[in-house]
Order: structure tokens, then C-alpha cells, then sequence
């Protein structure tokens, strides 16, 4: 069964504190995404990768970074963690470009809070 | 101005009813793709249909059709005799072809629209 597998679910860390989010795919993918999602704002992306080592930034960049040092894995770097970042992260998957219909597979989300 | 637009943040319905779900979306690449996806509160975003901008034909899966209207850039899910399992937050997405390939796979989601299915 393909999926792609987040590290934990919920996460509860202090204002200025490193967070490491990690997602795990096993579809061989090249494209690898990190989500931000929030009551009435929907989906927001945050970083894309689309190759190991190469990263792109999305919608909103501001206070994270992330490492693909490996194929199947991406992770989501809160430098210090604060409060705003409180919400629920979403990872996602998809084989590289061309086709329009190609679906991104989701993790099952982390959702994060910031004290 | 925003890609994708759903105005119903919220919707209650009754089992066994018909539900559309509204979907706008603002492109002028002549080539996209149009998304649905349910997130039951597990947290979980499933994908549950697609539509290609060049389809000619609604697409439909199971108890899921999306009304196409090209048009009025308008892609509604429609889901038939709803069922209790089918409260959970629903999200319109697009990719958009010239983004495609290399840089920019992601796909541009809308705020959602949260339905639930009253016995």
C-alpha cells in the first residue's frame, strides 16, 4: 500500500524551540511538498521540492526552511518556532511534471502548536 | 485575486439528499487540471476526482460527477444519496499547465467548504 507517512500526528513545542517535521513517501516520487493548513484559509504551500537537494519556495516561506537529502524524504524546519506557526502541516507527493492530471498523495498531516 | 473561489464555508444537508459543492477558478492558461479532495477529521486529504480542461465530458466517479462549465470557469462537485460518511471538509484545487514540469507541480487549493450529512 503506497502512502506517504508523516512522523507524528500532533506536536506541541515552545516559542523559539528548532522543530523538525518529517515525511516519508515510498512512491519514488521526485516532487515533494509542504502544506499549511488553517481554518478558513484552506491549503497554503509552503516549500516544493522536486528533486534531492533542490528546493523551491511556495505562497509562504517566511519562518521555515526544509532538507531533501534523500529521495523519499522531505523535511520542514521551524528555525524558531512561534506562536503564528501554530497549525496543521500537510506533506504531499506526486511524480515530476508534464501531465495536469497527476494528483498529489497527502500524508496524514501534523498538527503542530506552538506555546 | 484568488485562483480557486468556494463560497460556502459550511453546509448541512440530509442523508440520502443530493449535494453540489461550488467551485470557481481563475486561469488563462488554456491547459489545467481540476481537483477535489475530502479531508474527514482523521486528517487525511483523499482525492476523489479530476477534470482536465480539455475533457470533453464531465468526469465521474461512483457517487462523484463534477459539473464542468468551462465557460463560467465552474467546477461543482455533485455527490449523489449522501451518506453520513461523507461529512468532512471538502477542497477545490487546479494545477495549471504552464507551471508544469520541474518547478512547479503543486496544485492551488481554495478555503474549503466543510458539509455535513444529517440522519
Amino acid at each position: 500500500d503506497v502512502k506517504v507517512t508523516q512522523s507524528s500526528r500532533y506536536l506541541v513545542k515552545r516559542t523559539g524551540e528548532k522543530v523538525f517535521l518529517e515525511c516519508v513517501q515510498d512512491m519514488d516520487h521526485e516532487n515533494m511538498f509542504w502544506y499549511r493548513q488553517d481554518p478558513g484559509l484552506g491549503l497554503r504551500l509552503i516549500y516544493f521540492s522536486y528533486d534531492v537537494k533542490m528546493k523551491e519556495k511556495g505562497d509562504i516561506p517566511e519562518g521555515y526552511s526544509v532538507s531533501r537529502e534523500k529521495k523519499e524524504r522531505f523535511s520542514l524546519i521551524l528555525e524558531s518556532a512561534s506562536t503564528n506557526q501554530t497549525s496543521m502541516y500537510l506533506c504531499a507527493s506526486s511524480k515530476l511534471g508534464g501531465a495536469t492530471n497527476e494528483k498529489l498523495f497527502f500524508g496524514s498531516g501534523t498538527q503542530l502548536s506552538v506555546l | 485575486a484568488q485562483k480557486i473561489t468556494q463560497t460556502q464555508p459550511g453546509m448541512f444537508v440530509q442523508e440520502k439528499e443530493a449535494v453540489t459543492l461550488d467551485c470557481t477558478y481563475d486561469t488563462s492558461d488554456p491547459s489545467y487540471g481540476l481537483f477535489w479532495y475530502k479531508q474527514p477529521s482523521s486528517g487525511e486529504m483523499i482525492f476523489l476526482i479530476y477534470q482536465g480542461s480539455y475533457d470533453q465530458q464531465n468526469a465521474t466517479e461512483g457517487r462523484y460527477s463534477l459539473n464542468f462549465q468551462k465557460a463560467r470557469k465552474s467546477a461543482n462537485l455533485v455527490i449523489s444519496a449522501s451518506q453520513l460518511g461523507d461529512s468532512a471538509m471538502y477542497f477545490c484545487a487546479m494545477r495549471e499547465a504552464m507551471y508544469s514540469g520541474g518547478g512547479a507541480d503543486g496544485l492551488t487549493f481554495g478555503k474549503g467548504t466543510h458539509l455535513i450529512i444529517q440522519p
